[in-house]
């Protein structure tokens, strides 16, 4: 069965510092992996994917994640943590065979104090 | 602004009511699925339209009915539902494959008296 999953429930940085929000995933066949934020009150976010090609991937808001096949994670990260990226993210894995169902972590509450 | 717009954002309703919740999008995106999500949780798929047929129905009870009028337009038809259904319902739309991202509306806060 797939999954995904995000270990911390919340993570807590100061401005200024980098973040990283962690995800692994299990699945058969080649992944298609989503990050997702969600502000209060709002719908979700697409931030970035990875589909093929080079492991690092650039996304929206400065954001980046690293794709490790050996190690089934696709970490989020960013250098220097705003206020204003505190909110509620989702990491996300499809598959070719698995036509429109994302299956989504559980979430990653990112606080980042001033 | 999303580029998916969902209505009504709020609705109380009680369990013998009837309502809908609307779902627009005008990007061309082909496939549409409507999500229930609780607080702090995950989006739980509960349909999938894939150019405008039902593609994916994830055991939802029938007090749910969703319908597709035409590529651009979802609904989700609500009848007895019970106070457990209270929750934010999230449409999402995306282009046909699998491998494009799926792009959320606002939602409708749904509350069951």
């Amino acid at each position: 069965a797939q999954s995904v999953a995000q270990p911390e429930d919340q993570v807590n940085v100061a401005e200024g510092n980098p973040l990283t929000v962690k995800c692994t995933y299990s699945v058969s066949g080649n992944p298609y992996l989503f990050w997702y934020v969600q502000y209060p009150n709002r719908g979700l976010q697409f931030l970035l994917k990875y589909i093929t090609g080079d492991n690092l991937v650039k996304g929206s808001y400065g954001f980046e994640a690293e794709f490790n096949k050996s190690q089934t994670s696709f970490h989020l990260k960013k250098p220097s943590a705003l206020v204003s990226d505190s909110a509620l993210y989702f990491c996300a894995v499809n598959t070719p065979s698995n036509t429109g169902k994302l299956i989504f972590g559980q979430g990653t509450t990112l606080q980042v104090k001033p | 602004d999303t580029e998916v717009t969902q209505t009504p954002k709020h609705l109380v309703m009680g369990m013998t009511n009837k309502k809908s919740l609307k779902c627009e999008q005008h990007m061309g995106h082909r496939a549409m699925y409507w999500y229930k999500q609780k607080a702090k949780k995950p989006p739980e798929l509960m349909f999938v339209y894939s150019y405008e047929k039902l593609s994916i129905n994830e055991s939802v009870p029938s007090r749910f009915s969703p319908e597709c009028p035409n590529s651009s337009l979802l609904n989700l038809h609500l009848h007895a539902l019970q106070p457990e259904d209270s929750a934010l319902y999230l449409c999402a739309s995306s282009r046909d494959s699998t491998n494009q991202p799926q792009h959320f509306g606002d939602g409708t806060r749904l509350s069951i008296l």
